[in-house]
């Protein structure tokens, strides 16, 4: 099935760094979810982005929804042993109304954090 | 914790057994979603059901059913099951209402097994 095109698959980063991943698609969008999921759990809704140009903050995360409506982007500030895992990036296209969103996946970026 | 509950959390069946798996959505949440996310893999979407009826379907075959309760619970049939059925199942719950966002939260996942 069609999945979202994330970057990078996987990071390796020192505790305090600074982290970025994006999302890329080859339709558009108007609905961005960022989640993240841990071993052994179901995905964790982390941010949502409603608007193209969004930019949206949740403690140190912050995430944008892209211009384009293709795109979006989260960043993770000071990073800390606890934001290990595994996360993701979903797009929605609500039709309005009723109409069913299903969640396009990414394949998802693995961040690990050395102490 | 989203309130999404699961039932069973592990689950081995023999190739060409039947399974159902069961979900309890969030308070006042009206939509579930099913999800099937293989293992290194983004999860992909099966289908939802709002108001007691499949409201969208992905690239599943028809061995994949569903209902959805009164009480927005649901539950994912699968028949025939195949090897690769083995996956990590999850359910999301959301509240459909015209030109409301469709945040969806997720489950902790059922882990099935096919041998």
């Amino acid at each position: 099935g069609q999945q979202l095109n994330q970057n990078p698959q996987s990071m390796f980063i020192q505790e305090g760094e600074d982290v970025s991943m994006n999302c890329t698609s080859s339709s558009i969008f108007n609905t961005w979810l960022w989640y993240k999921q841990d071993p052994g759990e179901g995905p964790v809704l982390l941010i949502a982005l409603y608007k193209a140009g969004e930019l949206t903050s949740n403690g140190r995360l912050t995430a944008q929804f892209g211009i384009t409506r293709k795109d979006s982007f989260l960043n993770i500030s000071a990073s800390i042993p606890s934001d290990v895992g595994i996360y993701f990036c979903a797009g929605q296209l609500r039709a309005g109304g009723t109409s069913y969103g299903k969640l396009t996946f990414g394949q998802g970026t693995i961040l690990t954090v050395h102490p | 914790e989203t309130g999404v509950t699961q039932s069973p959390t592990h689950l081995i069946k023999t190739r060409g057994q039947q399974v159902t798996l069961r979900c309890s959505s969030q308070s006042g949440h009206n939509t579930v979603s099913w999800y099937q996310q293989a293992l290194g893999q983004g999860p992909q979407f099966i289908f939802q059901y709002y108001r007691e009826e499949e409201n969208g379907r992905g690239n599943f075959p028809p061995r994949f059913s569903g209902l959805q309760f009164p009480n927005y619970s649901s539950e994912l049939n699968v028949n025939a099951l195949e090897l690769d059925d083995s996956a990590l199942y999850l359910c999301a719950s959301s509240t459909a209402a015209s030109g409301s966002p469709h945040e969806q939260y997720f489950g902790p996942g059922t882990r099935l097994t096919v041998t």
